[in-house]
């Protein structure tokens, strides 16, 4: 069963600068990797998508997959206070009639002014 | 474009008491899925459709819970006899095929 595991826990950063996530899974079968971010009350919003090894950049969002190392990151550019949310790390497993993901418990960022 | 629309947002019951959540997806979107993510922690699957056919439904317990999505477009998910452990909030998401899932907004339930 897939397992997937987040750090830090939270997270505290000061406005402007770089914030780094860690999102590691044990199945390296596994196909699709996202990031959503969920602010407090709210739905999930979808960050990035990554499906090969490298980099995909969406706006201040980047995301780094090392599927040899099951590893997958984001780093937040110039994060700003509105970027205070939970991120949480999904990873889904090839196609299925649909893709159910499978999320870890979530890295709770806070950017100070 | 409406997203997806979860009803009722909020839902307080005792031990005991049965509650139905509702869920209109995407228009066009041929799967749905829902989510049971308690507090602190991230969402976890419970059952997802590609069209009215249930796909997956291993990690729903069928003793108490249930879900429906008869014509392939809205969907039902029910609890029978809610015990403390179902507080949380249930998540209802959809998709076209394998691409990308659009979340509602969630109806967080309480049992007391």
């Amino acid at each position: 069963q897939q397992k997937v595991q987040q750090s830090p826990e939270s997270l505290t950063v000061s406005e402007g600068a770089m914030a780094s996530l860690n999102c590691t899974f044990s199945d390296g079968t596994s196909d699709n990797f996202r990031w959503y971010r969920q602010h407090s009350g709210k739905g999930l919003e979808m960050l990035v998508s990554i499906f090969s090894d490298g980099e995909k950049e969406e706006g201040r969002f980047t995301a780094h997959l090392n599927r040899a190392s099951l590893h997958v990151s984001l780093h937040i550019r110039e994060p700003q206070p509105s970027d205070s949310a939970v991120y949480l790390c999904a990873v889904s497993p090839p196609y299925q009639g649909g893709r159910a993901l499978i999320f870890g418990t979530g890295t709770t960022v806070s950017v100070s002014p | 474009e409406a997203g997806v629309t979860q009803s009722p947002r909020y839902a307080v019951l005792q031990e005991g008491q049965a509650v139905s959540f509702w869920c209109d997806p995407i228009s066009g979107h041929d799967t749905l899925y829902w989510y049971q993510q308690p507090r602190d922690q991230g969402p976890q699957l419970l059952v997802y459709f590609r069209d009215e056919a249930v796909i997956d439904n291993s990690q729903l317990p069928s003793d108490r819970f249930s879900a429906v999505r008869p014509k392939g477009t809205n969907s039902t998910l029910k609890i029978q006899s809610a015990k403390q452990g179902d507080t949380a909030t249930y998540l209802c998401a959809s998709s076209h095929r394998g691409a990308e899932q659009f979340f509602g907004p969630g109806t967080r339930l309480t049992v007391l």
